[in-house]
């Protein structure tokens, strides 16, 4: 059975550190995995989505990356700001069926301090 | 505006009695989702809807029941046989899977928080 954990559960850092959040998944075998993040009593916005086949992917500050061999996701933030507060959930697809049926790992709650 | 509404924002449910959660998407979507999310936990499926007039149980479906009469409604149904139905509730909604070549990303709804009084 997939299990998807995320650590830390929580980080605070001091705005314009650069910082990594960690996503680890027990069955390598997966189609996709998602970066989300979700704002307090907020629905989820989808950040990135690496394909098995990809090793990276980017948009403006933010670059996650994929292991499958070793079952890990970094979600690398550059130059972070207060408005990067928020939680940050990853979420895996397994592979087979016709279903898009996600994971979720338990988030990081990240505070970015003015 | 394209996207997923959910109503209401907050509802209160008393104890044996039923509620309705509404979602609606513009997205013209096949599949659309409903997961549960309680504090210092991930989200987690109660049902899901590949099409319309067909829905499938998620991980945790008892206490819950759900249609899919049109394609752009999923509404779900906490009975009263929910014991424990104080959470955050998520809809969503996604291209069939398989159509995308796998950039099926999910389209997540605000959410509605039920309160058990």
């Amino acid at each position: 059975k997939q299990e998807v954990t995320q650590i830390p559960a929580a980080l605070s850092v001091p705005e314009g550190e650069n910082l990594v959040l960690n996503c680890s998944f027990t069955d390598s075998a997966i189609y996709n995995l998602q970066w989300f993040r979700q704002d307090p009593g907020k629905g989820l916005t989808s950040l990135l989505l690496i394909q098995s086949s990809q090793r990276e992917q980017t948009s403006g500050r933010l670059n996650a990356s994929l292991d499958k061999s070793s079952g890990r996701s970094t979600l690398y933030i550059a130059a972070s700001q207060p408005g990067d507060s928020a939680t940050y959930l990853c979420a895996v697809r397994n592979p087979g069926g016709a279903t898009n049926k996600l994971i979720f790992g338990t988030g990081t709650l990240l505070a970015v301090q003015p | 505006d394209g996207g997923i509404t959910q109503s209401p924002k907050y509802l209160f449910r008393k104890e044996g009695q039923n509620v309705t959660l509404s979602c609606e998407q513009n997205l013209n979507h096949d599949a659309m989702y409903w997961y549960r999310q309680d504090p210092g936990q991930g989200l987690r499926l109660i049902y899901y809807s590949q099409i319309v007039n067909d829905f499938q149980k998620g991980d945790i479906a008892e206490g819950y029941s759900v249609s899919r009469e049109k394609k752009e409604s999923f509404p779900l149904t906490v009975t009263s046989a929910q014991k424990n139905p104080t959470a955050f509730y998520l809809c969503a909604s996604s291209t069939t899977p398989g159509r995308t070549s796998g950039k099926d990303t999910q389209y997540f709804g605000p959410g509605t928080r039920l309160t058990v009084l």
